[in-house]
């Protein structure tokens, strides 16, 4: 069965430092890749997406994450954090031509120390 | 504000009571989709409706019954629910399935408490 793996459930960082959030999938076909965002208290919000062209794709906020079709990855990265990314991040993947069943990771929450 | 707005956003009942939560979107997409959030679980597909037409039920117990009215509304019919079942439940909607290329907008989602 189709799968999306996030490795770190927990992070703690401090602000400035440089994070990576892993995220590999399970499935041989074509993919649109999402990472999804939540802040304390708010609903799911689009972090970037990438449907296709240039693996590396930046999105809000200074987040940026790149398609590696070879590892089945697409990490998330961010040179410098703030307090205000302490959020819980989630990768997506939707099966092209399997219908638009958007699959999620398990998340990971990201806690940010001032 | 995503556009999809979901009502109640907290919900307590008690096993034996019936009650419905509300999504509504004014995107002018054509699926919608329920999504469970749980603690420590992946977020899981519920239910899909595709141009009103429900296209995926996700092996959810039958206490549990979507309604797709229009393509701008969908409901979640519960009855005799059990504890367990107490999470937050994500409404979404994407401009329509068959493998173009879409993203979802979540609703803010409904905290139920099952007691």
């Amino acid at each position: 069965a189709q799968s999306v793996s996030q490795h770190n459930h927990h992070v703690i960082l401090s602000e400035a430092a440089s994070l990576e959030l892993g995220c590999n999938y399970s499935y041989g076909g074509t993919v649109n890749l999402f990472w999804y965002v939540q802040y304390p208290g708010q609903h799911l919000q689009l972090l970037l997406k990438y449907f296709s062209g240039d693996p590396l794709v930046k999105g809000i906020k200074g987040f940026e994450a790149e398609f590696i079709k070879s590892k089945f990855s697409f990490n998330l990265r961010k040179p410098s954090v703030q307090w205000s990314d302490t959020a819980e991040y989630f990768c997506a993947v939707t099966l092209m031509n399997r219908d638009d069943k958007i699959i999620f990771g398990k998340g990971t929450r990201l806690h940010i120390l001032p | 504000e995503t556009g999809v707005t979901q009502t109640p956003r907290h919900l307590v009942m008690g096993m034996t009571n019936k009650k419905s939560l509300k999504c509504e979107q004014h995107l002018g997409h054509n699926a919608m989709y329920w999504y469970k959030q749980s603690a420590k679980k992946p977020l899981e597909l519920m239910f899909v409706y595709n141009f009103k037409e429900q296209t995926e039920n996700n092996s959810v117990p039958s206490r549990f019954s979507p309604e797709c009215p229009n393509s701008s509304h969908l409901f979640l019919h519960l009855h005799t629910l059990q504890p367990e079942d107490s999470a937050l439940y994500l409404c979404a909607s994407s401009p329509g399935t068959g493998g173009s290329n879409t993203e979802a907008f979540f609703g803010q989602g409904t905290r139920l408490t099952v007691v």
